[in-house]
C-alpha cells in the first residue's frame, strides 16, 4: 500500500499565485485532513473532511479551500500565495481519530512564497 | 488554539539515558496519542491512552496519563541515537468533532551516541 501520498514535494509560488496540493490516500480513510508545520507553532489543522463531500474548517482554514468528491482525493487549494503561507503542509488519513484510530501522515510539501 | 503543551522544548541525552517529555492539555479528552516526527519527514503514530487509562507500554516507550491533572508523559527507555527525532502529543478533546486532533508544538529530543 502506498499509503497518504501528496504532490509536490518542494514548490516555489510568488506571490499572488494559485496552485493545488494533491493528496490521496488507498486505505478507504473516512476522515482526511491538512496541517501546516510551522517552527515552534507545531502542527495546526487548515481543514478537514469526514467523508466524500463533507468538509469543514480547521483551525487557520484562511487562504484555502478544500474539497472532497472522492474518498481517496483530498486536494488543497491556495487561491492568491502570500509570503505568510510559507511552510510545510501535511495531509493526514484515518479512520475516526478522536475515537483513537491512527492518524497516517504524508511525508510533506514544503511551500515557499516569494 | 494549541490544546497540548509538550515540555521540555528541546532534550539533549547521552545514548543509554531515559528520556522524558510532558504533555499538558486544557479541556476533557477521549484520548491522547504521541507521534514522532523525523526531520524533514511525516509524522508517525507511536502509542495512544485512553481516557480511562492510566499508563500503557510498547518495547521502550511507556505513556502515563493523569486525567485530573491535564497532563501525560511520555518515557523513552535505554534511548538510542536513532531516538532522535521530534516527538508531539495529540489530544481528541471530549466532545469534540471528529476531525478535532489537536497537536502540541512537540519536544525536540537529541540522542548523542
Amino acid at each position: 500500500n502506498a499509503g497518504v501520498t501528496q504532490t509536490p514535494k518542494f514548490q516555489v509560488l510568488k506571490t499572488g499565485q494559485s496552485m493545488t496540493l494533491q493528496c490521496a490516500q488507498d486505505m478507504n480513510h473516512e476522515y482526511m485532513s491538512w496541517y501546516r508545520q510551522d517552527p515552534g507553532m507545531g502542527l495546526r489543522l487548515i481543514h478537514y473532511s469526514v467523508g466524500a463531500g463533507i468538509t469543514d474548517q480547521g483551525e487557520v482554514p484562511n487562504g484555502y479551500n478544500v474539497s472532497r468528491s472522492t474518498t481517496e482525493d483530498f486536494p488543497l487549494r491556495l487561491l492568491s500565495a502570500a509570503p505568510s503561507q510559507t511552510s510545510v503542509y501535511f495531509c493526514a488519513s484515518s479512520f475516526r481519530p478522536t475515537s483513537g484510530n491512527t492518524i497516517y501522515f504524508g511525508e510533506g510539501s514544503w511551500l515557499t512564497v516569494v | 488554539s494549541q490544546q497540548g503543551e509538550e515540555d521540555p522544548q528541546a532534550l539533549s541525552i547521552q545514548e543509554g539515558e531515559n528520556a522524558t517529555m510532558n504533555c499538558s492539555y486544557k479541556t476533557s479528552i477521549n484520548n491522547l496519542q504521541w507521534y514522532r516526527q523525523n526531520s524533514g519527514r511525516g509524522l508517525v503514530h507511536l502509542i495512544l491512552i485512553r481516557s480511562n487509562e492510566r499508563e500503557k507500554h510498547s518495547g521502550r516507550l511507556r505513556v502515563t496519563l493523569d486525567t485530573s491533572k491535564k497532563s501525560s508523559s511520555l518515557l523513552i527507555t535505554a534511548s538510542r541515537a536513532a531516538d532522535t527525532a521530534s516527538y508531539f502529543c495529540a489530544t481528541a478533546p471530549y466532545g469534540g468533532s471528529q476531525g478535532n486532533l489537536i497537536f502540541g508544538k512537540g519536544t525536540k529530543l537529541s540522542v548523542k551516541p
